[in-house]
């Protein structure tokens, strides 16, 4: 029962346009949402994230937006660039615990 | 500051073997979490370790077990592999306060072929 969905499994962009990655959740006892970093051989890196109790979160680039009635959330990078290619995770946690639930990830590819 | 560390990183066993992997977490973090990456269903939670108790389980069959040792570093067995525990097995440590913010911060992981 995949309760943290990501329904694109890969994205390509040209650079300097803006990505937009997207996920699902099912839990509305999630009260805490990450967006995670892949590259290959390495573990994944937090990116940003971002409480329950706000819409948007904003770290230089990177933006992510909660829409809890929707049950939505999405990252942006703005301006892409080729770096950032990556498999991004987004991941959630329930009120008092520890565990992630993480999507299955979506490749980004960012075309120089 | 030292990141996770995991070991070993590659390894391959045979049907029916067991093996143990073993994570070093950040100085300074007590929790330890596991987690099993295949490429179809990303990042499944395996189980949490902090202060030497399994704090929360996931999804999986009783053959995956693991422990936490006084030093806070973390080992996971896997008895009696099966070809669908090939996978990249990944360590995370975290603080878990009560402040916490949630971030996890991973090994490089440890990927296990079962032929």
């Amino acid at each position: 029962d995949q309760q943290v969905k990501q329904n694109s499994p890969s994205l390509s962009v040209q650079e300097g346009r803006i990505s937009i990655l997207n996920c699902d959740y099912t839990n509305s006892m999630f009260d805490y949402f990450l967006w995670y970093k892949k590259y290959p051989a390495e573990g994944p890196t937090f990116l940003i994230s971002i409480s329950s109790i706000k819409d948007k979160n904003e770290d230089g680039r990177f933006t992510v937006f909660l829409n809890k009635s929707a049950k939505h959330l999405s990252l942006h990078i703005v301006p892409s660039q080729p770096g950032d290619s990556a498999v991004y995770f987004c991941a959630a946690r329930r009120t008092g615990a520890n565990n992630l639930f993480f999507g299955t990830g979506t490749r980004l590819t960012v075309i120089p | 500051k030292a990141g996770v560390t995991q070991t070993p990183r590659y390894l391959i066993k045979t049907r029916g073997q067991q093996v143990t992997l073993s994570c070093s977490p950040i100085s300074g973090h007590r929790s330890v979490s596991w987690y099993q990456q295949t490429p179809g269903q990303g990042l499944q939670f395996l189980f949490e370790y902090f202060s030497e108790t399994q704090r929360n389980k996931g999804n999986f069959p009783g053959r995956f077990s693991g422990r936490q040792f006084s030093n806070s570093r973390s080992e996971m067995n896997v008895s009696t592999l099966e070809l669908g525990d090939s996978a990249l097995y990944l360590c995370a440590s975290s603080l878990r306060t009560g402040g916490t913010t949630g971030e996890l911060f991973f090994g490089e992981g440890s990927r296990l072929t079962v032929l």
